[in-house]
């Protein structure tokens, strides 16, 4: 099974709608990252969690890591068809991966028009 | 930061076939690493690039399916053997640059080779 958890899955919003997709980890997290991947394209790097507690927001995206450093949540506000991929968090340390990237399992989301 | 490119960027290749996948980083970096991602699902890595000595594959991946070179700091290839259908995927690359001591190093990742298999 996966170390990290990713839910939903996949998620298919109305445009404008808000929604979370949520990364939870049984092991404590030593940075917590968010990519998001176009379809049929690479990795785009969204941003960085490292404190308990920490949130960040680029743009309409807002994500945050909780105290216990074990889930984290990433919130787009008015959705737009552009924010249309596969989001993918990522944590070091997991499975015994030093510094390596272990990934969640990805939620597809899809932004209808 | 690091830009990373690869080519080609998609190809079409027929079984039994191999096919050479480029990586090339703006900036010396010490840890390179390749990874898969099949339809459908999350990345897998395949392997550690080496600079100057062998791959270090992860489990499931060996060295005559997918061998790796890595001449020097900005440059690495992976090749796929002997092709199937199931090799199917995107193949990306991906570096890590070392922030220092008590922060935590930042990975980055090419934009990945689409290979489909006939």
């Amino acid at each position: 099974s996966q170390e990290l958890e990713q839910s939903p899955q996949s998620l298919i919003v109305q445009e404008g709608k808000n929604l979370t997709i949520n990364c939870t980890s049984s092991k404590t997290l030593y940075g917590l990252y968010w990519y998001k991947q176009k379809y049929g394209e690479g990795l785009i790097f969204l941003m960085m969690l490292q404190k308990g507690g920490e949130e960040k927001s680029h743009e309409k995206i807002t994500a945050k890591l909780d105290e216990k450093k074990q889930q984290s949540s990433l919130h787009i506000t008015a959705s737009q068809p552009s924010h249309a991929g596969i989001y993918l968090c990522g944590a070091y340390g997991i499975n015994n991966a030093g510094n390596m990237l272990t990934f969640g399992g990805g939620t597809r989301l899809m932004v209808k028009p | 930061s690091a830009v990373i490119s690869q080519k080609p960027s998609r190809d079409i290749c027929q079984r039994g076939t191999s096919l050479t996948i480029q990586c090339q980083v703006d900036s010396q970096v010490t840890m390179m690493f390749w990874y898969r991602q099949q339809p459908g699902q999350s990345l897998t890595l395949i392997a550690t690039a080496n600079q100057g000595s062998e791959a270090t594959y992860e489990s499931g991946f060996v060295i005559d399916k997918f061998p790796i070179s890595r001449p020097n700091l900005t440059f690495s290839t992976l090749t796929v053997s002997n092709m199937s259908p199931e090799d199917s995927s995107i193949y990306l690359c991906s570096v890590v640059l070392v922030r220092g001591e008590g922060l935590t190093d930042t990975q980055y990742f090419g934009p990945g080779t689409r290979l489909t298999v006939l």
